[in-house]
C-alpha cells in the first residue's frame, strides 16, 4: 500500500525566511503532484514532477524529486503572507488503472506572519 | 473550456436521507475522480470511473455509498441513510486519459449531516 508523510504538518514563519516541506513516499511511483489549497477551497496545482532530478519553479516555490530516495522538497524562498495555506503532496501510481488514483500526505498548514 | 464542474457546492442534510453529488468532468475528459476530505484531513481516494464503468473502487465504503458516470450526464456518488461521519468535503477530479495526463479537480461539494 502506498504510503505519503509530509512534514512537518505546521510550520509558522517569518516573512521572509525560507524553509523546506518534505515529502516521503513509500513505493515505486511516475509521477508526484503538490497542490496548495485556501481554507474552504479546492486544490490549486502547483507543480507535476515526473522523473527522477526534476525541479520545477514558480515564483517563490520550488520544488524537487528523488526518485532513488522517494523524496520530494517543496522549497520557499523569502516567504510571504500570501504563501499562507495548506500544501499536499500527491502520488500516483505506478502504472495501469493506478495511474489516475492519487494518494495524499497530511498536509502542511504554512503560517506566515508579519 | 471550462474546469470541472461540482454542483451543489453546499448540501445539508438530515441524518437518514440520501445525498447525491454531481460532477461534470472538463471537456474531452473521460476519466473522473471521487475524493473526500474530513476535516483537519487530505483527501482520500474514493472510487476512479470511465464512462459505464466503475474501475476502481477500493476506497469506497462497503454500505451506504454509490458512484456512477453514465454514457450522457455528470457523474453522481450517491450516499444513502445519511449519518454525521458522512459529513465532509467530497471532491471530484477528472483526466483525459489513463496516465495520459494531469488530473483536475473541482471546486468541491461540502456536505453538512445535521
Amino acid at each position: 500500500e502506498l504510503k505519503v508523510e509530509q512534514n512537518p504538518l505546521f510550520l509558522s514563519m517569518q516573512e521572509g525566511k525560507n524553509y523546506t516541506i518534505y515529502c516521503n513516499y513509500s513505493t515505486t511511483s511516475d509521477r508526484l503532484y503538490w497542490y496548495r489549497q485556501d481554507p474552504g477551497k479546492s486544490l490549486e496545482s502547483l507543480f507535476v514532477l515526473l522523473s527522477n532530478g526534476a525541479v520545477k519553479q514558480e515564483g517563490r516555490l520550488m520544488a524537487s524529486l528523488d526518485t532513488k530516495a522517494r523524496l520530494s522538497t517543496l522549497h520557499i524562498t523569502a516567504a510571504v503572507h500570501d504563501l499562507s495555506a495548506t500544501y499536499f503532496c500527491a502520488v500516483s501510481g505506478a502504472g495501469g488503472t493506478s495511474y489516475g488514483k492519487l494518494t495524499f500526505g497530511q498536509g502542511t498548514i504554512l503560517t506566515v506572519h508579519p | 473550456n471550462a474546469g470541472v464542474m461540482q454542483n451543489p457546492r453546499h448540501l445539508v442534510r438530515r441524518r437518514g436521507q440520501e445525498a447525491r453529488l454531481r460532477c461534470s468532468p472538463m471537456k474531452g475528459h473521460s476519466h473522473v475522480y471521487w475524493y473526500r476530505q474530513l476535516p483537519e484531513e487530505g483527501l482520500k481516494f474514493m472510487v476512479y470511473l470511465q464512462k459505464e464503468n466503475i474501475i476502481d473502487e477500493s476506497g469506497m465504503p462497503k454500505e451506504r455509498f454509490s458512484a456512477e458516470f453514465p454514457k450522457e450526464g455528470p457523474s453522481i456518488l450517491r450516499i444513502q441513510q445519511v449519518v454525521r461521519g458522512d459529513s465532509a468535503a467530497y471532491f471530484c477530479a477528472s483526466s483525459p486519459t489513463l496516465g495520459g495526463g494531469e488530473a483536475f479537480f473541482g471546486q468541491g461539494t461540502r456536505l453538512t449531516v445535521v
